[in-house]
């Protein structure tokens, strides 16, 4: 079946506006993360979905990151003030998460690349 | 943290040459698992390796673990030039929430 999917592509915005990033999991993946990646570096951990359980939010790095996730597919990161240090690729990823095992292999999206300006 | 450390941070090879790219870590650990990346976007899963495995091939890629060092080595036999790309381990362990990723390999193969 399809991937992880991602919308947009690319953002461009200015510093201190608001933008949401859209990520479609897997069909029946009940675990979804994000991250973030900023040049040249790995992998951040932002935030873990597993079902309907709450979601472990421990990497968001401020409160002006929020995401959630409907009805246990389709989640939204919201990046609120937007910052320039805010500027990286930000990752969706999914996993099948049946066996409780956060750690099995993770599918993810192609990101979506945002730039504050 | 248990996050995973690669080495070299960059390689250069020619094409027909083997890659081999070493990763560490630092607490215990459930799996150990290899990405790839190309061109900064989506990472795609090579390979995984469970604690109690000490090596897995799947073709041209073979994985070995030593968990009594807490290291693996991901090796690229016959590299192409479509191997370029940047390569992560990641650590998995059940007492945390996902995967731990290291900053990764920039592996450049030229024909």
């Amino acid at each position: 079946g399809a991937g992880v999917s991602q919308s947009p592509s690319n953002k461009v915005t200015e510093k201190g506006k608001d933008v949401e990033l859209r990520c479609d999991p897997i069909s029946g993946h009940t675990a979804l993360y994000w991250y973030r990646q900023s040049l040249g570096q790995g992998l951040e951990f932002l935030i873990y979905f597993q079902g309907n359980s709450a979601p472990d939010k421990s990497g968001l790095p401020s409160d002006r990151f929020s995401a959630e996730r409907t009805g246990g597919s389709v989640s939204t990161l919201t990046i609120q003030r937007t910052q320039q240090e805010d500027s990286a690729v930000y990752l969706c990823a999914s996993s099948l998460g049946g066996a409780g095992d956060p750690s099995e292999t993770q599918y993810f999206g192609p990101g979506t690349r945002l730039l504050v300006l | 943290s248990q996050q995973g450390e690669e080495d070299p941070q960059a390689l250069s090879i020619q094409e027909g040459e083997n890659a081999t790219m070493n990763c560490s870590y630092k607490t215990s650990i459930n799996n150990l698992q290899w990405y790839r990346q190309n061109s900064g976007r989506g990472l795609v899963h090579l390979i995984l390796i469970r604690s109690n495995e000490r090596e897995k091939h799947s073709g041209r890629l073979r994985v070995t673990l030593d968990t009594s060092k807490k290291s693996s080595s991901l090796l690229i036999t016959a590299s192409r030039a479509a191997d370029t790309a940047s390569y992560f381990c990641a650590t998995g362990n059940s007492g945390y929430s996902t995967l731990t990723f290291g900053k990764g390999t920039m592996l450049l193969v030229s024909p």
